[in-house]
């Protein structure tokens, strides 16, 4: 009974690169949030997916970030171009619905910008 | 806006000592309350939940919160700690039926054995 995976647990980028981060929820969760933790900081909520659709993205910046969760696979986290400021520690969590439950956290994909 | 305040960003304490780290929040309807605990190199794991009835809540390892509706305060306690507790603690509040959560700044403990 695997947990939340997300991949990769490291990723490096030079500047003007895209990074793609994949989430594979945990099996019968249909619900999936993307949370950024930069240094000293707690982590900020970014956009919220059910399956083939975003319920919210009111943390997303405007520009470069994107996400999917398409119908089949995992969800994606794409950056385009990114910049130093990108660097942080990215969680994927997972839930089986939006109401009270919990959400269960992957271990985080650290990106680093050069 | 919701928000979420832990009043400790770093803690140290010897082992068996008491331990209470505070959270207050903002946000005036029903809210689902949290901790959760983020080992080094590990992923966040769930320490304890609040969701309804009895205010003082119980958790893995040791560890309760107090929900004190008139104060906006969820502090989490555990009356001996050990080296193992070392750690960053967060608080993180879900208001309404929004599935997403409010995280706190964070505080990290560190136990000296």
């Amino acid at each position: 009974n695997a947990g939340v995976m997300q991949n990769p647990r490291h990723l490096v980028r030079r500047r003007g690169q895209e990074a793609r981060l994949r989430c594979s929820p945990m099996k019968g969760h249909s619900h999936v949030y993307w949370y950024r933790q930069l240094p000293e900081e707690g982590l900020k909520f970014m956009v919220y997916l059910q399956k083939e659709n975003i319920i919210d993205e009111s943390g997303m910046p405007k520009e470069r970030f994107s996400a999917e969760f398409p119908k089949e696979g995992p969800s994606i986290l794409r950056i385009q171009q990114v910049v130093r400021g990108d660097s942080a520690a990215y969680f994927c969590a997972s839930s089986p619905a939006a109401g009270i439950t919990e959400a269960f956290f992957g271990q985080g994909t650290r990106l680093t910008v050069v | 806006a919701q928000s979420v305040s832990q009043h400790n960003h770093h803690v140290i304490l010897s082992e068996a000592a008491s331990l209470e780290l505070g959270c207050n929040y903002s946000y005036g309807g029903t809210v689902n309350l949290f901790w959760y605990v983020q080992y080094p190199g590990q992923h966040l794991q769930l320490l304890l939940k609040y969701f309804s009835g009895d205010p003082l809540v119980k958790g893995i390892k040791g560890f309760e919160a107090e929900f004190i509706k008139s104060k906006f305060s969820f502090n989490l306690r555990k009356p001996s700690v050990q080296w193992s507790d070392t750690a960053e603690y967060f608080c993180a509040v879900r208001a309404g039926n929004t599935g997403k959560l409010i995280f706190g700044q964070g505080t990290t403990l560190q136990v000296k054995p």
